[in-house]
């Protein structure tokens, strides 16, 4: 089956990089996410990665996609306090891209002044 | 637009009470999701829909009924509560051609 597997914590000094990980098992994988949810929030697109493609740069964040070996991960340069969130990797087996997600336990973030 | 909404923001239940949260969209969307979270788990699917009048059995449906009666509503039931259940429940809606889902702001559930 499906499992996504990310740390429950990192905290970065502000100005720093955060580096946030994800592992995944299904090599069939069409589309990975990262979801951004702010306290009392509801989850955010942040970015999306086709599984044909190794890297994605968006203004200040950078996905990496490893796909030998199944890993995902998230570059926030210039970390700020606004970056304090609980961040999640996700995953979809659909062609549509936004079928049935599977969610990691996400990553909580702080940004240490 | 106010996007996707749900009704209640918090409930506390006693243990074999049933409720419906509400979940309503504006976005014209086909997909509809519900999702729990739970501290160290992520989100995990309870049922979805991919259009109105269908639903479909997620990761962990059990305790758990739903229905699409209209394309802009996703109601979530639960027959009979259990602490089980507590939790913070999310809708999400999605069009079928994009790569987003969009997502509520959240019910927070409390079953004693």
């Amino acid at each position: 089956g499906e499992d996504v597997e990310q740390s429950l914590f990192l905290s970065v000094r502000e100005g720093d990089s955060s580096v946030i990980n994800c592992t995944y098992t299904d090599s069939s994988s069409t589309y990975l996410y990262w979801y951004k949810q702010e306290p009392g929030a509801g989850l955010q697109l942040l970015t999306y990665i086709f599984s044909n493609m190794d890297m994605k740069q968006d203004q200040r964040l950078t996905v990496l996609l490893n796909k030998k070996d199944k890993h995902l991960s998230l570059r926030i340069a210039d970390t700020q306090t606004g970056d304090s969130a609980i961040y999640f990797c996700a995953e979809t087996l659909s062609n549509f891209g936004n079928e049935k997600l599977t969610f990691g336990t996400g990553t909580r973030l702080t940004i240490i002044p | 637009n106010a996007g996707v909404t749900q009704t209640p923001k918090f409930r506390v239940l006693k243990t074999g009470q049933s409720m419906t949260l509400l979940c309503a969209q504006d976005m014209n969307h086909e997909y509809m999701y519900w999702y729990r979270q739970d501290p160290g788990m992520g989100l995990r699917l309870i049922h979805y829909s991919v259009g109105e009048g269908t639903t479909a059995k997620g990761e962990v449906p059990d305790g758990y009924n739903v229905s699409r009666l209209k394309k802009q509503n996703f109601l979530l039931g639960l027959e009979s509560a259990a602490p089980s259940q507590t939790s913070v429940y999310f809708c999400a809606s999605s069009p079928p051609d994009g790569y987003e889902q969009y997502f509520g702001p959240g019910t927070r559930l409390t079953v004693t």
